[in-house]
Order: structure tokens, then C-alpha cells, then sequence
């Protein structure tokens, strides 16, 4: 059960767009499309932005949106707010029939 | 309005055993996977358990199979966890969250706030 890969932050200025990419294997990212993307701000529970790769939550803003190629699923911020300033987890089924998260990244708005 | 509401986190020396407790409202609770997720300090989100809405499928991490036991009682309307043979890593909060959908490994969309858990002697 080795932790999906993303990067450790990322940046980017007000208005701006982002990717966070999550990278895994044909056992968990690759292998199905059960990709959630969770945001937590310090002290906070997380918070379920994507679900199933692509779909968004009920009251999710539609600048959060989600993609898979291969074995990497992605999370796209469009339009960074201050707000969005925060910890973003990636989540996948396995095929051990497991849960398991990324390492997390951490998203700075300058 | 979904609650999730933790408890039993303690100070506790390694090899104790501990049960946390996650009473639910707001919702059937029988129609829900649940799944606890802890966070050591400092550091990221690890899916520790899940259990079907029903109760009769339960899974686990390779890091507390054999040590921790996932359970729910429908008619309390709450989640448990019981933890033995407790070591220092296993230091976290330790949230509930409920789940999509019945299965137990549909995304989690309402968490609680998360119950210290500190293994120390």
C-alpha cells in the first residue's frame, strides 16, 4: 500500500490556474476510476471536492475539476482565490481492495 | 444537517487498547459506508478502515490489520474502532467520515472533527 505520489506544493498568483498532479499504478489510479481529491485547511477536517475522477460535490465550485491519463489523475484550480490556499489530498481504490491517499501538496496563493 | 461527532481519544502507553466511538445524525445511517482516516501530527491523511453500510464487510490498512477492528451498531446510530496493541505510530487524530454511498469505499463526504489518539510512555 505505498502512498500515491504528488508533489510536495505548488503556487500560483490570484486568477491563476493550477494542476496537482497524483501520480499511481495500473493497481489503484490506473485501474479504475474511484479518484477522489480532498481539500484541508490547517487544523480543519478534509473536505470532498472530486469524486469518481471527475464529478463534483454539491456546492463545490466549478473551478475545481478533476482529470485521469494513464496512471496520474490530476486536480485543475482555475481562477486561484486566496481561499483555495490549502492542503489537497489524492485518494484511489486499490485493487487489495484498500483505500490510499497521496502524500499531500501543499497550495500557496501568492 | 450530517454530524459526525468523535470520541475516546486519550493519552494512552504503547500496548494499550482504546475504542473510539463516532456517533452519527442527520442521516439513515444504515444506508452509508463509514471509514476511519487518522493524521499523524504534522504529516498527511492515512485511510485506516471502512465498513459497509450494513455492517458485514470491513476492511483495513496493512499498518493495523490484525491490531484494530472497525464495527457499527445501526440501532445506535454509531462507528467504532477498537485499537489494540497500540504503538507510537499509531499517534493521530482520527476521523470519521461518512461515505457516498452503502459500499465502503465510496468517497467521503462528511467528516467529523477528529479525535486525538496519543500513544506515549
Amino acid at each position: 500500500q505505498s502512498a500515491l505520489t504528488q508533489p510536495a506544493s505548488v503556487s500560483g498568483s490570484p486568477g491563476q490556474s493550477i494542476t496537482i498532479s497524483c501520480t499511481g499504478t495500473s493497481s489503484d489510479v490506473g485501474g479504475f476510476n474511484s479518484v477522489s481529491w480532498y481539500q484541508q485547511h490547517p487544523g480543519k477536517a478534509p473536505k470532498l471536492m472530486i469524486y469518481d475522477v471527475t464529478k463534483r460535490p454539491s456546492g463545490v465550485s466549478n473551478h475545481f475539476s478533476g482529470s485521469k491519463s494513464g496512471n496520474t489523475a490530476s486536480l485543475t484550480i482555475s481562477g486561484l482565490q486566496a481561499e483555495d490556499e490549502a492542503d489537497y489530498y489524492c485518494n484511489s481504490y486499490t485493487s487489495s481492495s484498500t483505500l490510499v491517499f497521496g502524500g499531500g501538496t501543499k497550495l500557496t496563493v501568492l | 444537517e450530517v454530524q459526525l461527532v468523535e470520541s475516546g481519544g486519550v493519552f494512552i502507553q504503547p500496548g494499550g487498547s482504546l475504542r473510539l466511538s463516532c456517533a452519527a445524525s442527520g442521516f439513515t445511517f444504515t444506508n452509508y459506508g463509514m471509514t476511519w482516516v487518522r493524521q499523524a501530527p504534522g504529516k498527511g491523511l492515512e485511510w485506516v478502515s471502512a465498513i459497509s453500510g450494513s455492517g458485514v464487510t470491513t476492511y483495513y490498512a496493512d499498518s493495523v490489520k490484525g491490531r484494530f477492528t472497525i464495527s457499527r451498531d445501526n440501532s445506535k446510530n454509531t462507528l467504532y474502532l477498537q485499537m489494540n496493541s497500540l504503538g507510537a505510530e499509531d499517534t493521530a487524530v482520527y476521523f470519521c467520515a461518512r461515505g457516498l454511498a452503502t459500499s465502503p469505499f465510496s468517497s467521503s463526504d462528511y467528516w467529523g472533527q477528529g479525535t486525538l489518539v496519543a500513544v506515549s510512555s
